[in-house]
């Protein structure tokens, strides 16, 4: 079975741009997570879709969003970028269930210059 | 406030050389957790579910418990592919199934 793919797997932007990262879910996977890591904070939750709908979200500015599609790969949007915004993203797909295993994807590096 | 404590931070041992790492939590209606492996540039890669308190998992030369306030990774005789950051992670009951992750320890198995 194929694993979580991500694109791009690296990204440079300017400040003030805006930027598109996107996630493949393992095959028969509904659930699509993703989670900001950074050297001070780890791994921190973005948002989770299921079924096109977001389930839960964490604690993120609204330049942050996302969606889900009915294929269940998953877009997620970062705009008006800053500085603080590099960082590693990475998306998890699950059979959701609870608890649930998520497996994660490679990521996708941002860097904000 | 739900809480995931990971230590040591980072830990240096030689190859042989058994230890553990701890993951310590607080939350409401813990539901499972979770360790995970991450190599550096690379998605964390899953390891154990753990459901209740008492119960045991291994694989190869890790071996993972739970009681009703912490996990510990056991690494038995590791190799120097053993090093990696291992991640602790709860699914707590009462957030909305949200996963909290621990920050981490970073082994390093010296040959």
């Amino acid at each position: 079975k194929a694993g979580v793919t991500q694109t791009p797997r690296y990204l440079i932007k300017t400040r003030g741009q805006q930027v598109t990262l996107s996630c493949s879910p393992i095959s028969g996977h509904r659930s699509v997570s993703w989670y900001q890591q950074t050297p001070g904070q780890g791994l921190q939750f973005l948002f989770e879709y299921f079924s096109e709908t977001q389930r839960n979200k964490g604690n993120f500015p609204g330049r942050f969003s996302g969606r889900q599609f009915s294929n269940s790969r998953s877009e997620m949007n970062v705009s008006t970028l800053e500085l603080g915004d590099s960082a590693l993203y990475l998306c998890a797909s699950s059979q959701l269930g609870s608890p649930y295993e998520q497996y994660f994807g490679p990521g996708t590096r941002l860097t904000v210059t | 406030e739900d809480q995931v404590t990971q230590s040591p931070e980072a830990l240096r041992l030689q190859e042989g050389e058994s230890s553990s790492l701890n993951c310590s939590y607080t939350v409401s209606g813990l539901r499972g957790l979770f360790w995970y492996r991450q190599d550096p540039g690379k998605g964390p890669e899953f390891l154990f579910t753990l459901y209740s308190a008492g119960e045991e998992k291994e694989k190869e030369r890790l071996k993972a418990t739970l009681t009703k306030k912490e996990s510990f990774l056991h690494i038995t005789a590791p190799k120097p592919e053993d090093s990696a950051t291992y991640l602790c992670a709860v699914q707590a009951g009462d957030r909305d199934d949200k996963i909290i992750f621990g920050k981490g320890t970073r082994l390093h198995i010296l040959p």
